[in-house]
């Protein structure tokens, strides 16, 4: 079964630092990827996503992230968190085209002032 | 905004009542999924569906079941509530064009007494 791993439940960094949430997947074939957001009290929303093509993906609000096959990794990174960024990250995968996500824990990311 | 309405927003019922959700997709969405979010936890799939018909299904119990509409809207289904139903339930659509990006509303916030 394909599952998802996002590692540290809690990441928090400084305003003004890189962001880099990590997550990895299982899965024997590359499936779809998908970082999205919650903000408190809201639904999801998408950030970015990778489905074929380029490895770099570029997301809204300054996210990034890197489809590294070898690794089966999927990392979400941005070069300067503001304030706003705090929030719950999800990173998801789909295996066939239309099908369910499968969901990571989720992060949690803080950011100090 | 996604365009993906749910009602209602919050929803208290006890032990063993039945409870309707509802979601209504974004205009030109055919596809619905419900997650179920559990407090700390990411979005669960429950089940999805495809021009009125389940076209796929998680692993929850037959006291979950759903609806979809003519106009694709869709109504998920709860008997005999247990104290662990209590979560967020999401609701996400797509289209048949772009069938890999799911929209998700806000969610209801289930409460079990």
């Amino acid at each position: 079964a394909q599952s998802v791993t996002q590692l540290g439940s809690h990441v928090s960094v400084s305003e003004g630092a890189l962001v880099l949430l990590r997550c990895n997947y299982s899965s024997s074939v590359p499936p779809y990827l998908f970082w999205y957001v919650q903000y408190p009290n809201q639904g999801l929303q998408l950030l970015l996503k990778y489905t074929t093509g380029a490895t770099l993906v570029k997301g809204i609000n300054g996210f990034e992230a890197e489809f590294k096959k070898s690794e089966t990794s999927f990392h979400l990174t941005k070069p300067s968190a503001h304030m706003s960024d705090a929030a719950e990250y999800f990173c998801a995968v789909m295996r066939n085209q239309g099908g369910k996500l499968i969901f990571g824990q989720g992060t949690e990311l803080s950011v100090k002032p | 905004e996604t365009g993906v309405t749910q009602s209602p927003t919050h929803l208290i019922k006890t032990r063993g009542q039945q409870v309707t959700l509802r979601c209504s997709s974004q205009s030109g969405h055919n596809t619905v999924s419900w997650y179920q979010q559990a407090l700390g936890q990411g979005p669960q799939f429950i089940f999805q569906y495809y021009r009125e018909e389940e076209n796929g299904r998680g692993n929850f119990p037959p006291r979950f079941s759903g609806l979809q509409f003519p106009n694709y809207s869709s109504e998920l289904n709860v008997n005999a509530l247990e104290l662990d139903d209590s979560a967020l339930y999401l609701c996400a659509s797509s289209s048949e064009v772009v069938k890999n990006i799911q929209y998700f509303g806000a969610g209801t916030r289930l409460s079990v007494l």
